[in-house]
């Protein structure tokens, strides 16, 4: 059974902070991984992750994939009150176009 | 707006009563999907639609629970003799349905049901 876990599960920083957020997946045939932002409505995408090393960039928010070691980070830099959210990660298997999410990780960003 | 869009958005139900839910996918997006979310959770899969054929369902997918998109476009999910267990944000994704690993999936804003 696929399998997703992150950590922290929350989070309490300050403005202008960096941020690293921790994704460990078990998947039968990788196919991607995929990040998520969900503040108090449904899951916007962030990211998809399909091969190792190589950084998915947008704005302020980075990501990485180690394929070999089964895990994933999300970075946000110089954080904004704006970031503050829940953060999803999830992965999907290959034969299968379903997603599994871990419980996610609740950042809060404080002024 | 040219998103997933969902309706209704919120449900309140009683024990025992039958729903239905709606999703409208991004027009050109072939596949549909259906997750449910509780609080402190990440959405959990439902099932999942290529075109007009379901092509897999969860266990969590009850004998109470079907799902249908009959002509490939928009979606129902109907939940019969509600429990109080039900309660929970059912989300509707789509994805462009491309070969290959590209396919993201891009969430609708959910049905909150409530039952009582």
């Amino acid at each position: 059974e696929d399998k997703v876990v992150q950590s922290p599960l929350s989070l309490v920083v300050h403005e202008g902070d960096t941020v690293t957020l921790n994704c460990s997946y078990e998947v039968t045939n990788f196919r991607s991984l995929l990040w998520y932002k969900q503040e108090k409505k449904a899951p916007t995408f962030l990211f998809m992750l399909t091969s190792s090393g190589i950084e998915k960039k947008s704005g302020r928010l980075s990501s990485i994939l180690d394929k070999k070691e089964l895990f994933s980070i999300l970075n946000i830099t110089a954080t904004q009150t704006g970031d503050s959210a829940i953060y999803l990660c999830a992965i999907s298997g290959a034969g299968s176009y379903q997603l599994t999410f871990g419980k996610g990780t609740k950042l809060s960003v404080i002024p | 707006d040219t998103g997933v869009s969902q309706d209704p958005r919120h449900k309140i139900t009683k024990r025992g009563q039958n729903v239905t839910f709606r999703c409208d996918p991004i027009s050109e997006h072939n596949r549909l999907y259906w997750y449910r979310q509780t609080l402190g959770q990440g959405p959990e899969f439902l099932t999942y639609f290529q075109n007009e054929a379901q092509l897999e369902k969860s266990r969590l997918l009850s004998d109470r629970f079907s799902a249908e998109r009959p002509k490939g476009s928009f979606s129902t999910l109907e939940i019969q003799r509600t429990e109080q267990g039900d309660s929970a944000m059912y989300l509707c994704a789509s994805s462009p349905g491309l070969a290959g690993a590209r396919n993201e999936q891009f969430f609708g804003p959910g049905t909150r049901l409530t039952v009582l």
